[in-house]
């Protein structure tokens, strides 16, 4: 089974630190993604990179940066967290054959900035 | 993009069958209908997907419309570990965009 580890499962942070998520996943995927979760918005695309050192902005790209460097890690990058980026954040990854692909999900992390 | 439209919430009785509905007007010849759900305090997780014809899996069926602007996932017999968030989701299967966009989802309840 395809296996995809965000690095901490919760998270407090202070208002203005700079803030690392880390997420790995274990089957040679090409495409990983980052979004954020909250109460009646449902999941909203942060960031996705289809290849190593390759990305692009999803629908809520500010005050977020992400860093792929190797294949199976995708990092999300608060350069200074806010009151606004308290959220669930979950990692996801999927091969690359766009007919037949499926995303496969991380547990989450929840992150509380104060 | 196209978008989806599915009802907030529905409820079903444990080991009856359950009908999610999705509407997806705008769906163009190229979009896959995907369904994921969320289990509560986990990420979420596959669960089907189809182009036209109806789909079959261990965990549930699609039926899609004849004109493809509506589809309906059939959860058999529901058991309480199947309460949760599901998400229909219109996906590209030919295009460059990566995007799988999720909204809010229907919230099922299921009733011992």
């Amino acid at each position: 089974d395809v296996k995809v580890t965000q690095s901490s499962r919760y998270l407090v942070k202070r208002t203005g630190e700079k803030v690392f998520l880390e997420c790995v996943q274990d089957m040679d995927h090409e495409n990983m993604f980052w979004y954020r979760q909250d109460p009646g918005l449902g999941l909203r695309l942060i960031y996705f990179s289809y290849d190593v050192k390759m990305k692009e902005k999803g629908d809520i790209p500010e005050g977020y940066s992400v860093s792929r460097e190797k294949k199976e890690r995708f990092s999300l990058i608060l350069e200074s967290a806010s009151t606004n980026q308290t959220s669930m954040y979950l990692c996801a990854s999927s091969l690359g054959d766009r007919a037949n692909e499926k995303l496969f999900f991380g547990s989450g992390t929840q992150l509380s900035v104060l | 993009d196209a978008k989806t439209t599915q009802p907030n919430s529905m409820e079903s009785n444990e080991e009856e069958p359950v009908h999610l509905p999705c509407n997806h007007s705008t769906i163009s010849g190229t979009d896959y209908i995907h369904w994921y759900r969320q289990l509560p305090s986990q990420g979420p997780e596959y669960v089907i997907h189809g182009l036209t014809s109806n789909v079959n899996n261990r965990m549930a069926s699609l039926a899609i419309a004849e004109d493809r602007k509506s589809s309906t996932l059939i959860l058999h017999r529901a058991t309480l570990r199947d309460a949760a968030v599901y998400y229909c989701i219109l996906r590209d299967g030919v295009s460059g965009t990566y995007k799988y966009i999720f909204g809010t989802g229907t919230r099922l309840k299921v009733l011992a």
